[in-house]
């Protein structure tokens, strides 16, 4: 069975600092994508970014950046320059290969942007 | 390009009472989701259809909720009667390839 570990209920950063969001995951099937979602307080889902488990370099758009270490199976979220819209829910979530294609996810991580 | 369209985005109602909810996808694709998310909790997958057919519907509770997309298109997810363990946010998404694009959502509480 598939599972995505979010193991940091809230994190705090000081505006234009960097943070990195911690996502540890499990899954048997040898293809899979991962995904990073922000749901601020008006509550849609807001894709970020995309890693594909076969992705030889690190996904990166804009501002957001995944650490993807495979042996470990961890995909960190790194947000360079935070700034105060930035201070929402982030999800990591799986998608493997096989079955329905769903999407697994994390339990989520508060992020709160100090000024 | 219009996004994922979900109504009403606010419903109370009280236990054993009926609701539904609405979705209308982005224009061409063929996938639609059905998320339940409860506070504090990430999303948890109800149902997914491809076109009119459903693909994976393993964590619906079927006894209560029920779910149609008819024509390929727009989507309703029903709940009768409804519990207290109901409430939650209700998200639709739909995707063309790897990415999902979520609507609003629809947030019910049940008294």
């Amino acid at each position: 069975a598939q599972k995505i570990t979010q193991t940091q209920p809230g994190m705090f950063v000081q505006e234009k600092e960097a943070v990195t969001l911690d996502c540890t995951y499990d899954t048997s099937d040898p293809s899979y994508g991962l995904f990073w979602y922000k749901q601020p307080s008006s509550g849609e889902m807001i894709f970020l970014i995309y890693q594909g488990s076969y992705d030889q370099q690190n996904a990166t758009e804009g501002r957001y950046s995944l650490n993807f270490q495979k042996a470990r199976k961890s995909a960190n979220l790194v947000i360079s320059a935070s700034q105060l819209g930035d201070s929402a829910m982030y999800f990591c979530a799986m998608r493997t290969q096989g079955g329905s294609e769903k999407l697994v996810f994390g339990k989520g991580t508060k992020l709160t942007v100090n000024p | 390009e219009a996004g994922v369209a979900q109504s009403p985005r606010y419903k109370i109602i009280e236990k054993r009472q009926s609701v539904a909810f609405w979705c209308n996808p982005i224009s061409g694709h063929a996938t639609l989701y059905w998320y339940q998310q409860i506070l504090g909790q990430g999303p948890k997958l109800l149902i997914q259809f491809q076109n009119n057919g459903v693909v994976d519907d393993s964590q619906l509770p079927k006894d209560r909720f029920s779910a149609e997309r008819l024509k390929g298109v727009d989507s309703t997810l029903k709940i009768q009667p409804a519990k207290l363990e109901d409430s939650a946010v209700y998200l639709c998404a739909s995707s063309a390839y790897y990415e999902q694009y979520f609507g609003p959502g629809t947030r019910l509480t049940v008294t």
